[in-house]
């Protein structure tokens, strides 16, 4: 069956440093790749979109990889600050039919730490 | 441009109680998703909704769970005789649909926490 697996063990970094997430997915071939960031009590907000054709994308602090042969995303945040804690969503996007079906990962926690 | 509003934000039933959770897309959009999210746990993908037609249900219980998105109006999500189980965030994420480059970015709404008591 379809999985998406995403560290679900908190990470804890030091203000300043490179945090990196890491998104596997297994038995899914998706079109898409997109990262959201969820607050606590608030919902997902978009954050990164990349194709199955692209290698990477950045938007300012950010950047996505995505190894279609690992079946792997990384998500990078450079120069990371305290207000980057939050927890991060994976999603995968594809499917038949007409229809992109969106699926999200379980979430991995981010701390920085002042 | 007002985002995807959902109401009510908290919502306490009693066992057996029906709940009706509201959501209302961002202006344009004719896309509605419906997740639910337990504490700790991933959002579960539970209905796709356009307007008036169910695109896949896939993720909704068989029994006592239904959707719509009428012509006019908001989406609603009705849970019937509702039980302890049934207590988590339910989100609402709206997009415009095909022909955009990124057309299933989602946008999400804010939630409505059901608590059953």
């Amino acid at each position: 069956s379809q999985k998406i697996e995403q560290n679900s063990e908190a990470l804890n970094i030091q203000e300043g440093k490179t945090a990196t997430l890491t998104c596997n997915y297994t038995n899914y071939s998706p079109a898409y790749l997109q990262w959201y960031r969820q607050d606590p009590g608030r919902g997902p907000v978009f954050l990164l979109l990349i194709r199955e054709n692209e290698k990477e994308k950045r938007k300012e602090r950010l950047k996505v990889t995505f190894d279609t042969t690992l079946k792997q995303s990384l998500f990078h945040i450079t120069a990371s600050q305290p207000a980057d804690s939050a927890t991060y969503l994976c999603a995968l996007e594809g499917g038949s039919g007409g229809y992109q079906k969106v699926t999200f990962g379980t979430g991995t926690k981010l701390q920085v730490i002042p | 441009n007002a985002g995807v509003m959902q109401n009510p934000r908290h919502l306490v039933r009693r066992r057996g109680q029906e709940a009706r959770l509201r959501c209302s897309p961002m202006k344009g959009h004719s896309h509605v998703y419906w997740y639910r999210q337990l504490p700790e746990e991933g959002l579960k993908f539970m209905v796709y909704l356009q307007k008036e037609n169910i695109i896949d249900e896939s993720g909704m219980p068989k029994e006592r769970f239904s959707a719509e998105f009428p012509k006019e109006g908001p989406s609603i999500l009705r849970i019937q005789q509702v039980v302890r189980g049934d207590s988590a965030a339910y989100f609402c994420a709206s997009s415009p649909g095909p022909g955009g480059s990124s057309y299933n970015e989602q946008f999400f709404g804010p939630g409505t926490r059901l608590t059953v008591l």
